[in-house]
This record gives C-alpha cells, sequence and structure tokens, in this order.
C-alpha cells in the first residue's frame, strides 16, 4: 500500500520554462510534507519542506502547494535550468517522532 | 560541517553471505535513519535510531538489523544476504526528530551475486 505517490516517472521541460512535478498521499494523518532532490551517485538533498497549517511555501525558484482536502502537494520550479536535472523525491510524516515516506520518485530533465 | 559519510561506498557479496555497513551522521545529530533504494521502489524506510535505542522501524524482515554507537555513529547488518537485497543503502541523520531536515550520506551500492 503506497501511501505516497508520483505518478509521472518522468518529465521533460525546457529552459526557462515551468517545472511541475506532483505527489499524492493517502494518509490524512501526515501533516508535513518535503521534497528532496537526488543527482545520481549522491544522496538526496533537502530542497523544501511544508507544514499542513500553510498552503503555499516559496524558497526562490521552488514553491510547494499543499492542498489538503485533495491530498496533493505539488512542486514548481520557475524558471526552470539545466541543473534541475534530477530525481525529486516527494516525502511525507506525521507528528512527532515517526518516519518519512517517501514516493518513488520523478526524474526530471531540463533541456537547454 | 563534514556532512554524512557511509563506508564502503561500493560492496559485491555473495547470496546467503553477510554485510555490515557504516554510517557516520553530522556532528550534533542524534537521529540516525537508513533507507533502500531500489529502482521500482523508490526509497523505503528500514529503520531509525535515536540516542542508542531503534525508534522507529520499517516493513522489512528481521535479517536486517542496526544499532547505533553512544557517539551516533550506527551501523546496519543483512544476513543471509538475497539477490533481491541488492540496492543502495541511504544513510540519513537528522537533529532530533525525523521532521527535522535529514542530511543524506552517499551511499552504500550493495551488489549480491
Amino acid at each position: 500500500d503506497q501511501q505516497v505517490k508520483q505518478n509521472s516517472p518522468s518529465l521533460s521541460v525546457q529552459e526557462g520554462r515551468i517545472s511541475i512535478l506532483n505527489c499524492d498521499y493517502t494518509n490524512s494523518m501526515f501533516d508535513y510534507f518535503l521534497w528532496y532532490k537526488k543527482y545520481p551517485a549522491e544522496g538526496p538533498t533537502f530542497l523544501i519542506s511544508i507544514s499542513s497549517i500553510k498552503d503555499k511555501n516559496e524558497d526562490g525558484r521552488f514553491t510547494v502547494f499543499l492542498n489538503k482536502s485533495a491530498k496533493h502537494l505539488s512542486l514548481h520550479i520557475v524558471p526552470s535550468q539545466p541543473g534541475d536535472s534530477a530525481v525529486y523525491f516527494c516525502a511525507a510524516s506525521d507528528s512527532g517522532y515517526s518516519t518519512l515516506t517517501f514516493g518513488k520518485g520523478t526524474m526530471l530533465l531540463v533541456s537547454p | 560541517k563534514a556532512g554524512v559519510t557511509q563506508t564502503p561506498r561500493y560492496l559485491i557479496k555473495t547470496r546467503g553471505q553477510q554485510v555490515t555497513l557504516s554510517c557516520s551522521p553530522i556532528s550534533g545529530h542524534r537521529s540516525v535513519s537508513w533507507y533502500q533504494q531500489t529502482p521500482g521502489q523508490g526509497l523505503q524506510f528500514l529503520f531509525e535510531y535515536f540516542s542508542e535505542t531503534q525508534r522507529n522501524k520499517g516493513n522489512f524482515p528481521g535479517r536486517f538489523s542496526g544499532r547505533q554507537f553512544s557517539n551516533s555513529r550506527s551501523e546496519m547488518n543483512v544476513s543471509t544476504l538475497e539477490l533481491g537485497d541488492s540496492a543502495l543503502y541511504l544513510c540519513a541523520s537528522s537533529w532530533n526528530r525525523v521532521q527535522d531536515t535529514q542530511y543524506f550520506g552517499p551511499g552504500t551500492r550493495l551488489t549480491v551475486l
């Protein structure tokens, strides 16, 4: 039973355009969500997070939107750059000392 | 500040053998989590240690075990290796809770032949 789903295994975008990566979750207890980026041969690196008390969080070119009623979040990258090409993982957790549940990832390719 | 280090980076074993992987967290971080990454399953949580105690455990068989030392360094052990254990094993450390930003190491690539 996959509690965090990233239904698009890959996404191709042109440089300068917007990249939108989507994530759906099923566990209504999740209240904290994160995005990680992973380059080949490296561990994932934290990108941005959002708490369930918010519906939007921005950090530079990266914005995460949370729609609690739809149990959906998305990561927007504007403008996309070739260096953004990586695998993006969505992760979720509930309050307290619980675990992080990751999606399977979406590979983003930004072409010049 | 030094990042999370994992040793070894690559490992080749045969079925039935056992393996021990090591993780040194960022100085001051007390929580260490382990994940298995495979192409079909993404990152799957193995277990988390905090102050030498296993605080959370994922849905993996008992062949997978771990421990944490007083200096927060952690090891994970896989006994009786199976072909399906071939994966990238990632360690992540955070200050206290898993919701605190987790910093990942580069991983250990385990190949079971």
